[in-house]
């Protein structure tokens, strides 16, 4: 089974950097993603990491250690639409059909 | 363009009444699933299919069945024995289980109880 924790909510100012964390304990690894979900929709792909590093995508930054069983999704030069919550998944090798979520970080943006 | 449609968006059910819900991609995925998510909680599996006529349970399935006779369709129905059915039902595809390639979501639908 899963333990995938992450913060419950996070507020930062419009223009600022949030890092939010997952911390995920796995009989197996075999990749995690972030996803964002703004209220009442769907949960868009964010990015993906299987390998220990950071993957960059625009604003959006990813990093993973295997070895801590830890991500950190970091996003810079916050919006206002940038409001959402974010979804941490992990990909557990004995059952790699299966995506467990953890309860998700809901990200705040104030001017 | 390609997506995943599902529908009802809003959904109401009587005491007894079993209800489904529709989800169709037009993706050309092999794999679809589905999800229940609560407030404060996590995505929770409840169905998967890797290919038609095939499917498995999540770790959610009890009150809820599936079918998949064409690869596009994917429904859910919730029976009466699910005692608590109020949620958010997400339905999701991928081009098939293993990869790394990320799941795409419907815009859900929110079922309540009447």
């Amino acid at each position: 089974g899963q333990n995938i924790d992450q913060p419950t909510e996070m507020t930062a100012t419009e223009g600022a950097i949030v890092q939010i964390n997952c911390t995920y304990q796995t009989s197996g690894f075999n990749g995690l993603f972030w996803y964002q979900q703004h209220a009442g929709e769907a949960p868009t792909f964010l990015s993906y990491n299987v390998l220990d590093g950071l993957e960059e995508k625009g604003r959006f930054s990813s990093f993973l250690s295997r070895s801590k069983g830890y991500s950190y999704l970091l996003l810079k030069e916050l919006q206002m639409k940038d409001s959402a919550s974010y979804l941490c998944a992990v990909r557990d090798r004995p059952n790699d059909y299966k995506l467990s979520f953890g309860a998700g970080t809901t990200v705040t943006v104030r001017a | 363009d390609g997506g995943i449609t599902q529908s009802p968006k809003y959904l109401f059910r009587k005491e007894g009444q079993n209800v489904t819900l529709s989800c169709e991609q037009n993706l050309n995925h092999d794999a679809m699933y589905w999800y229940r998510q609560d407030p404060g909680q996590g995505l929770r599996l409840i169905y998967y299919s890797q290919i038609v006529n095939d499917f498995q349970k999540g770790d959610i399935a009890e009150g809820y069945s599936v079918s998949r006779e064409k690869k596009e369709s994917f429904p859910l129905t919730v029976t009466s024995a699910q005692k608590n059915p109020t949620a958010f039902y997400l339905c999701a595809s991928s081009p098939d289980s293993y990869s790394n390639q990320p799941q795409h979501f419907g815009d859900g639908t929110r079922l309540s109880i009447l």
